[in-house]
């Protein structure tokens, strides 16, 4: 399963909400995760299950989506949220991450 | 709290071979799924092999027959065991739990750098 996200960068200013998508090349479900990765650190799970906010995931962070087409939404962005952002599917294996969304300063 | 730390990593030529491993505290990873997951440098993230609590393991295309993934249960540790490595599989590598049993990553390590190069 091709996983794809769009835009590959973002340009948002602080407060403002950042939509990112992720697609799917066929079905999996509900079975999707989203993550943050900030420089020189490993990848963080915020959202598993499409919608569902891991533990200490502050709610300006949101999923949705099923099937092949996922949004990941920030509602008002903060200084520490410019980062990559990575999907990936648990649908079957392989699994496959999608190439990234950059979140940055506008 | 859960610690993943994982050590091994090097510089190595191409055809050598390479044992990464990923020590855990506050986890147990004989009674978890456990992975291996890379990211060359200035890439995405690579998926690379799994290993079910029940020893149930799977790999990447790009690394079967060349990888295995194991378990060192008596020191609570994860095992990558590399051979013929390529200058494709340079990357950090990273070791990951799926806790809850299904197969999205929840806890991760710091990442290990792998090099491949002559």
């Amino acid at each position: 399963i091709v996983m794809t996200q769009s835009p590959a960068t973002l340009s948002v200013s602080p407060g403002e909400r950042a939509t990112l998508s992720c697609r799917a090349s066929q079905s999996v479900s509900s079975n999707l995760a989203w993550y943050q990765q900030k420089p020189g650190q490993a990848p963080r799970l915020l959202i598993y299950g499409a919608s569902t906010r891991a533990t200490g995931i502050p709610a300006r962070f949101s999923g949705s989506g099923s099937g092949t087409e996922f949004t990941l939404t920030i509602s008002s962005l903060q200084s520490e949220d410019f980062a990559l952002y990575y999907c990936q599917h648990f649908n079957n294996w392989p699994l496959t991450f999608g190439g990234g969304t950059k979140v940055e300063i506008k | 709290e859960v610690q993943l730390v994982e050590s091994g990593g090097g510089l190595i030529q191409p055809g050598g071979s390479l044992r990464l491993s990923c020590g855990a505290s506050g986890f147990t990873v004989r009674s978890n799924y456990m992975s291996w997951v890379r990211q060359a440098p200035g890439k995405g993230l690579e998926w690379v092999s799994v290993i079910y609590s029940g020893a149930n393991t799977y790999y990447a295309e790009s690394v079967k027959g060349r990888f295995t993934i194991s378990r060192d249960n008596s020191k609570n540790t994860l095992i990558l065991q590399m051979n013929s490595l390529r200058a494709e599989d340079t990357a950090i590598y990273y070791c990951a739990a799926h806790s809850t049993g299904y197969f999205y990553f929840d806890f991760w390590g710091q990442g290990a750098l792998v090099t491949v190069s002559s």
